[in-house]
């Protein structure tokens, strides 16, 4: 089944423990991306990767960090969460520019 | 930065009853997306939209590219209790080429009465 697939569901960390999210999509896609949804505010784009080794920043890149070592592969970082990290979070990716990103079922994140 | 503006924020309707909703931006978009997030899931592409003036059917929802290029519409007919959720616009925004970024709305939130 073509998925993207992200680890773990749910997440409680205190403030300032490295944490990473991990992130596989199985379509062979070209670009991938990290998205966190806040109520009132929609979903906003954390990073993006076009390709292997090419990231980029979103609107909300401040306190993460993303690496794309393999193609099907992009983990999510927070070297030192803070609870304004507190939300969900989804993993994205699509083949090209023209269609829509196909997302993860999310990550429920708290930082305490 | 370019922003999506959806409207209304929320929705109660009776089932059996039609759906109207927008999106608007003061920038020029060159394709518009339409999601629904069901409660606990991501969201899950409907429909999308290439061109000025654009109308596409998805069994019962129908979105338009607006011709100003700045908005786009989604309806939904004869509501069904499973059309509840939240329902995103998104597009790439203007100059992002062939990158990743695409932007999202803060969405519509459906709730459907049986």
């Amino acid at each position: 089944e073509a998925q993207v697939t992200q680890n773990p569901r749910y997440l409680i960390t205190v403030t300032g423990k490295k944490l990473t999210v991990t992130c596989s999509q199985n379509m062979n896609h070209e670009y991938m991306s990290w998205y966190r949804q806040d109520p009132g505010l929609g979903l906003r784009q954390i990073y993006y990767s076009m390709n292997v080794e090419v990231t980029d920043k979103g609107d909300v890149p401040e306190g993460y960090k993303v690496s794309r070592k393999e193609k099907r592969n992009f983990p999510l970082i927070l070297e030192s969460p803070s609870p304004n990290q507190t939300s969900l979070y989804f993993c994205a990716s699509r083949r090209d520019p023209l269609y829509g990103y196909t997302f993860g079922s999310g990550t429920r994140l708290t930082v305490v | 930065g370019q922003q999506l503006n959806q409207s209304p924020q929320s929705m109660f309707i009776q089932e059996g009853e039609d759906v109207s909703m927008n999106c608007t931006s003061s920038s020029i978009f060159n394709t518009w997306l339409w999601y629904k997030q069901d409660p606990g899931e991501g969201p899950v592409l409907l429909i999308a939209l290439y061109k000025a003036g654009e109308l596409t059917s998805n069994g019962r929802l129908t979105a338009q590219f607006g011709i100003t290029r700045k908005d786009s519409f989604l309806n939904i007919s004869a509501s069904i209790p499973s059309d509840v959720g939240i329902y995103f616009c998104a597009g790439p925004p203007r100059g992002s080429g062939n990158t990743g970024k695409l932007i999202f709305g803060q969405g519509t939130t459906l709730q459907v009465k049986p």
